[in-house]
């Protein structure tokens, strides 16, 4: 099975903030890398899919990068509603595995 | 729109066998090139993903739950189930369906696809105990 290691765990920042989380691949996912943001009792919601690409009506200030296996997903300028868990996600074999999370909290 | 439903009970005893199903409206589950999918979480965990079925009957299935586990589907209902046998405590979880969908990309002279999991339901907590 891939490995998908996200850091940090957890991150407070405040609401304008630039942030960056990372997650990293045990073996090349080429760009077969999807990012999902979950909120409490809600189910995920995907954000960006192919690495960088932006899903229909998730706000541009989501962005994603990355190849091979070392990927970010950034949040240009953090809004109240941006407070949830990411998640990262592979989808370059079977069976598919997420990232540990990222909690994001206010500051 | 594309709505997806999960039912069943939400208690299972241990050793028994838990059962889910997700009904699909706003789609039809035979559309080519979605797998249906399940995928758990476990409480205040991640995201741990147990299998999907194709609208043929084709499955794929975490290794680490092969054994345990049965995907079927009902094109005429528009529905796909989980049977998980065996349980114990360590199956409470909240349980998703998924659609996983995929976005077409040249790469060279080759068509790839990207898969990711678009719709999902609300999720039902299951808890295994006596």
């Amino acid at each position: 099975d891939i490995q998908m290691t996200q850091s940090p765990s957890s991150l407070s920042a405040s609401v304008g903030d630039r942030v960056t989380i990372t997650c990293r691949a045990s073996q090349t996912i080429i760009s077969y890398l999807n990012w999902y943001q979950q909120k409490p009792g809600k189910a995920p919601k995907v954000l960006i899919y192919g690495a960088s690409s932006l899903q229909s009506g998730v706000p541009s200030r989501f962005s994603g990068s990355g190849s091979g296996t070392d990927f970010t997903l950034t949040i240009s300028s953090l809004q109240p509603e941006d407070f949830a868990t990411y998640y990262c996600q592979q989808s370059y074999s079977t069976p598919r595995t997420f990232g540990q999370g990222t909690k994001l909290e206010i500051k | 729109q594309v709505q997806l439903q999960e039912s069943g009970p939400g208690l299972v005893k241990p050793s028994q066998t838990l059962s889910l199903t997700c009904t699909v409206s706003g789609g039809s589950i035979s559309s080519g090139g979605h797998y249906w999918t399940w995928i758990r979480q476990h409480p205040g965990k991640g995201l741990e993903w147990i299998g999907y079925i194709y609208h043929s009957g084709s499955t794929y299935y975490n290794p680490s739950l092969k054994s345990r586990i049965t995907i079927t589907v009902d094109t005429s209902r528009n529905q796909f189930s989980l049977n998980l046998s065996s349980v114990t405590a360590a199956d409470t979880a909240v349980y998703y369906c998924a659609r996983q969908t995929y976005y077409d990309f040249w790469s060279g002279y080759d068509l790839n696809k990207y898969h990711y999991f678009d719709y999902w339901g609300q999720g039902t907590l299951v808890t295994v105990s006596s």
